[in-house]
């Protein structure tokens, strides 16, 4: 168990569909991130959230959301879902103050759309 | 285009030694990074070295850094089956990760 949880590991749904992501980060890091995992593309840098706040943006779709709440958990929202989005969404943390700027994922989660 | 390149699947017998590859283009990363992902999960760090550092050992893995031409690359002396997985690279501030390389280890 890294410290990092995601829910829910699976999820199946429909093309033109929303769903929502959920992330707990490790116990006392402040920093968010989300990434896509896909065949072709390989492992996509979506966004980053600090202590609530947006940090940095990669490759996140306009149809594509996320937010950091007070508690510091995470939701990445994907909307209007395409084919194209079946993918593993992993969610990572980082301790900003550690320097070293590691990174720890959680398990992922799983998005099939049908 | 990446930041990050690295895409490579590479197959090594038990026992043997295996050596993966990148390349890198934040000459000002304070950082490197080496992560692990295995089948089923998410990534891992295995090792790090500050840029300041030409090599870094340990254990049965070797890092060596090649700042002048941005090459990293990670060596895996003995490799066990426990050692299948996608590895990737990372610079710190980028948050780039790329395709990564698939290593198979043959029993």
């Amino acid at each position: 168990d890294s410290g990092v949880t995601q829910t829910p590991k699976h999820l199946i749904t429909a093309t033109g569909q929303r769903v929502t992501l959920r992330c707990s980060p490790r116990s006392g890091d402040l920093s968010v991130y989300w990434y896509q995992q896909s065949l072709d593309q390989g492992l996509q840098f979506l966004i980053q959230y600090y202590n609530g706040e947006e940090r940095a943006k990669g490759n996140i779709l306009e149809r594509f959301s996320a937010q950091q709440f007070p508690d510091l958990h995470s939701e990445l929202n994907l909307s209007s879902l395409e084919l194209g989005d079946s993918a593993l969404y992993f969610c990572a943390s980082s301790d900003p103050h550690g320097g070293d700027n590691v990174l720890t994922f959680g398990a992922g989660s799983r998005l099939t759309v049908l | 285009g990446e930041d990050v390149e690295q895409s490579l699947f590479l197959s090594v017998r038990e026992g043997d030694s295996s050596v993966i590859n990148c390349t890198y283009t934040d000459s000002s990363s304070t950082y490197l990074y080496w992560y692990k992902q295995e089948p089923g999960a998410g990534l891992q760090l295995l090792t790090y070295i500050f840029s300041n550092m030409d090599m870094k050992q340990d254990q049965r893995l070797t890092v060596l850094l090649n700042k002048k031409d941005k090459h990293l690359s990670l060596r895996i002396a003995d490799t066990q089956t426990g050692d299948s997985a996608i590895y990737f690279c990372a610079e710190n501030g980028r948050l780039a990760f790329g395709k990564g390389n698939q290593v198979v280890v043959i029993p």
